[in-house]
């Protein structure tokens, strides 16, 4: 079974700090999802990406397949970012995610 | 606007009684799936089901049960023989397999003991 490490666990930052999230794993992956958690418990699916590196607004995810490494980037923090970032795996089965533990975002103004 | 709907929002059981979570999705997702999250933990996955009147255990299946009647309603019962029901339970769909395209979430039910 794939194992999954994100890192860091907790991130305090300030308003427009640049911020990286990074995911680790152990088994070759068809996709890897990142994820947003909002402190009411809903998800929000933020990126799924094999290769390379996708932009959306001011969220950067990157992935290297031969280090099996994805990192999150969010450039210009603000505080509605706070919330908790999962990293997901998914090994092209059928069979639903494999997720990490999260890391919970604190964006201070 | 398509989505999925989980009810109720919070939900409590008593000793020895089943309770039923409900997932509608509007999405016309094929796929569909049930995850429960405790504190300081990944997501794992309940069941599954690919396709209607079909479905398939997860990591976690023990104390729960499935139907899949509808393509828009997946419901997951909580039996009594699960022993710590305590957590967050959160319903997702896809399109197709989860290596293709993306998960959709609901907004969760978190289920309490008495």
């Amino acid at each position: 079974k794939n194992e999954v490490e994100q890192s860091p666990q907790n991130l305090t930052a300030q308003e427009g700090e640049f911020i990286t999230i990074n995911c680790s794993y152990s088994v070759g992956i068809s996709a890897l999802h990142w994820l947003q958690q909002h402190p009411g418990g809903g998800i929000v699916s933020l990126f799924m990406l094999s290769s390379g590196k996708k932009k959306h607004g001011r969220l950067i995810a990157t992935i290297n397949i031969q280090e099996k490494h994805s990192s999150l980037h969010i450039t210009a923090s603000h505080p509605r970012d706070s919330a908790v970032y999962i990293c997901a795996l998914s090994g092209g089965g059928a069979d639903g995610l494999t997720f990490g533990k999260g890391t919970h975002l604190i964006i201070q103004p | 606007d398509g989505g999925i709907t989980q009810s109720p929002k919070y939900l409590f059981r008593k000793e020895g009684q089943n309770v039923t979570l409900s997932c509608e999705q509007n999405l016309n997702h094929d796929a569909m799936y049930w995850y429960r999250q405790d504190p300081g933990q990944g997501l794992r996955l309940i069941y599954y089901s690919q396709i209607v009147n079909d479905f398939q255990k997860g990591d976690i299946a023990e104390g729960y049960s499935v139907s899949r009647e509808k393509k828009e309603s997946f419901p997951l019962t909580v039996t009594s023989a699960q022993k710590n029901p305590t957590a967050f339970y959160l319903c997702a769909s896809s399109s197709g397999q989860v290596g293709d395209q993306p998960q959709h979430f609901g907004d969760g039910t978190r289920l309490s003991i008495l």
